[in-house]
């Protein structure tokens, strides 16, 4: 089934470790984003890519990097984890039509 | 630029009842509209989008939203209630941000259905 993968499932890391969350997707879209869902406050833009090799700053960067080396991969790295960056992770890709963006499952992290 | 407002951080009904989840958008061009769905421990799933067709949009699971440009809203409706429309609703206006295309999102809504 075509999609958008998401690796952790969950991840509980001590502060200061340096931690990878992982998004493929098979769509072949060109369009990737990174999310993050906290109470309250909706889903918050981290990072996109337009395309493979290209990537930008969303409303809240700080602290989070990405990489876009091909059309299918999208890992989000936190370099340096703080308990602020405790939340609910999401990738979403989009194609032809930018306007609708395919979500994944999801990462729940938790940094104590 | 571009916002969206949900009324009401939570909305109770009856099963049976009508649902009315309410959206209000913000825009300085034409926009597209859209009404995501999380169950829970899940990510979102596109329930209808509006993209300048016509104004009452029909989605998946008998919602429907209407497009009113004079209220500035795009109202999410659904006749009769199912124990399984309970989950999170977020109303998203799409816009530019950069060179790429992203989705502004309301803050959600969580609908509960009563027995």
């Amino acid at each position: 089934i075509a999609g958008i993968t998401q690796a952790p499932t969950s991840q509980i890391l001590a502060a200061g470790r340096r931690m990878t969350l992982r998004c493929t997707q098979d769509m072949r879209h060109n369009a990737m984003y990174w999310y993050r869902q906290d109470l309250g406050l909706g889903l918050r833009l981290i990072h996109y890519s337009n395309t493979a090799g290209t990537t930008g700053k969303g409303e809240v960067p700080d602290g989070y990097s990405v990489s876009r080396a091909n059309t299918d991969d999208f890992p989000l790295t936190l370099a340096s984890a703080v308990p602020s960056q405790t939340s609910v992770y999401f990738c979403a890709s989009s194609g032809a039509n930018y306007n609708e963006q395919f979500f994944g499952p999801g990462t729940r992290l938790t940094v104590l | 630029a571009q916002s969206v407002t949900q009324l009401g951080s939570h909305v109770s009904v009856s099963e049976g009842a009508l649902v009315l989840l309410r959206c209000n958008y913000s825009s300085s061009v034409p926009p597209y509209l859209f009404w995501y769905v999380q169950y829970p421990n899940q990510g979102l799933q596109l329930l209808l989008k509006y993209t300048s067709a016509a104004t009452l949009v029909k989605g998946i699971n008998g919602f429907e939203a209407e497009f009113k440009k004079s209220e500035t809203s795009f109202h999410l409706t659904k006749p009769s209630a199912h124990m399984s429309d309970a989950a999170e609703y977020f109303c998203a206006v799409s816009g530019w941000y950069s060179s790429a295309s992203k989705i502004i999102f309301g803050s959600g809504t969580r609908l509960s259905i009563r027995p």
